[in-house]
């Protein structure tokens, strides 16, 4: 079974409008930690957001905030008043256990941000 | 700080043949990994390392092989490059086990 999964290929959004994409994961662990990457068409990946599984409250980093729905296995992130430069690659992944080494990736959302 | 740094940028080899990519780090991070990312996969873990002198095999380890003589760097070697090697290669780096990885620009191989 695929420990995330990104179920939207490509998504577009009007500039200055907010848009959620995609994540679920599938963890035994009780102990996990979920992290957004953006991947811009110049090719290096960009941490955007961290979510412990453990934290009460959902991340937010400026525009980003990270919508974590522990019973659902989700953790979508949302971009908030999408602007040109947002038009990336977005990758979701999960760490298992509280040190765990490897990081699992999902296939990753193209988000175009139309003007 | 430069962050995480990879050499080269793009590299075309035939089959056979074998090279080294470099990853140097100036955060003084303990952790470092070199990841494939293919087209419609994410990022998948080859080899990594918890600190000087010390590697570990990934998710994909075979036909690679890794090097950390100095904390800073960190070097991937393809001894007999094949075409199913043709990816595009990363590299990161984390404080500590588990923490988030900050990645370098990647490495971009053809095998032809």
């Amino acid at each position: 079974a695929q420990k995330i999964t990104q179920t939207q290929p490509g998504m577009f959004v009007q500039e200055k409008e907010a848009v959620t994409l995609d994540c679920t994961y599938d963890t035994s662990d009780q102990s996990y930690g979920l992290f957004w990457y953006k991947q811009p068409s110049s090719g290096e990946m960009i941490f955007l957001i961290y979510q412990g599984s453990y934290d009460e409250q959902n991340a937010t980093e400026g525009r980003y905030s990270l919508n974590f729905q522990k019973a659902r296995k989700s953790a979508n992130l949302v971009i908030s008043a999408s602007q040109l430069g947002d038009s990336a690659m977005y990758f979701c992944a999960m760490r298992e256990g509280r040190t765990g080494n490897q990081f699992y990736f999902g296939t990753g959302t193209s988000l175009t941000v139309i003007p | 700080n430069a962050g995480v740094t990879q050499t080269p940028k793009f590299r075309v080899l035939k089959t056979g043949q074998s090279m080294t990519l470099l990853c140097a780090q100036d955060m003084n991070h303990e952790y470092m990994y070199w990841y494939r990312q293919d087209p419609g996969m994410g990022l998948r873990l080859i080899h990594y390392s918890v600190g000087e002198g010390t590697t570990a095999k990934g998710e994909v380890p075979d036909g690679y092989n890794v090097s950390r003589l100095k904390k800073q760097n960190f070097l991937l070697g393809l001894e007999s490059a094949a075409p199913s090697q043709t990816s595009v290669y990363f590299c990161a780096s984390s404080p500590s086990l588990g923490d988030t990885q900050y990645f370098g620009p990647g490495t971009r191989l053809t095998v032809l």
